[in-house]
């Protein structure tokens, strides 16, 4: 079956670190890979995603590459602030016919420190 | 912007007790979601609605669990006799049409079973 596997947390960054998470993922077919955050006290929001190899998806700074050889979406920031301190989920969606349910990483808690 | 909203934000119930999570999606959108987070693990599919019926479901989502979708916005979670193992937060989701795979979480409800 389709798993996610992203680097264990918690992750402490001064702030205008660089920043990047890792995920891997092992799934049949193509799936389209997305990272969703969320903010204390709030609910997942979608950051960024791809849908093919070698697609970049990219939003607020945060940039990720699928990239099918390595089976991994890592995430990026070239300088993060305070503001970025969340919990990072990597997920991927069913390829093919289906609900496209996700499946998701355990999630990694980021704390950027002034 | 349309968001996902859910209610209530906290449950607090005896096990054995019959609770509903409900849900309002983002209008126009045909697939729903149930997805859940036990604390400290994974975000879990629960399962997944579509044009009136369950399209997917997971293992979890056993004899106690139903859904439905009662009216043209909301969307609901029972679960009939709820156990200590359901306390988790419970997040619902909308997707809106075929071609679209992103999904558009709500804020989620945190239940707890003593």
């Amino acid at each position: 079956g389709n798993s996610v596997t992203q680097m264990e947390g918690p992750v402490t960054l001064s702030e205008e670190a660089f920043l990047t998470i890792n995920c891997t993922y092992t799934a049949t077919g193509y799936p389209s890979l997305f990272w969703y955050v969320q903010y204390p006290g709030e609910g997942l929001q979608l950051l960024l995603k791809a849908t093919k190899a070698d697609d970049k998806g990219s939003n607020k700074g945060f940039e990720a590459t699928y990239r099918k050889e390595t089976t991994s979406f890592h995430l990026e920031k070239g300088s993060v602030q305070v503001s970025d301190s969340a919990v990072y989920f990597c997920a991927l969606s069913g390829s093919g016919a289906g609900s496209y349910q996700l499946t998701f990483g355990k999630g990694t808690k980021l704390s950027v420190i002034p | 912007e349309p968001e996902v909203t859910q209610t209530p934000s906290h449950q607090v119930t005896q096990m054995g007790q019959e609770v509903i999570l409900r849900c309002v999606p983002i209008s126009n959108h045909l697939y729903f979601y149930w997805y859940r987070q036990i604390l400290g693990q994974k975000v879990e599919f629960l399962v997944s609605f579509y044009n009136n019926e369950i399209s997917e479901k997971s293992e979890i989502f056993d004899d106690q669990f139903s859904v439905e979708r009662p009216d043209g916005s909301n969307f609901t979670l029972k679960i009939r006799s709820t156990k200590l193992e359901d306390s988790a937060m419970y997040f619902c989701a909308s997707r809106g049409d075929r071609r679209q795979e992103t999904q558009y979480f709500g804020p989620g409800t945190r239940l707890l079973v003593l």
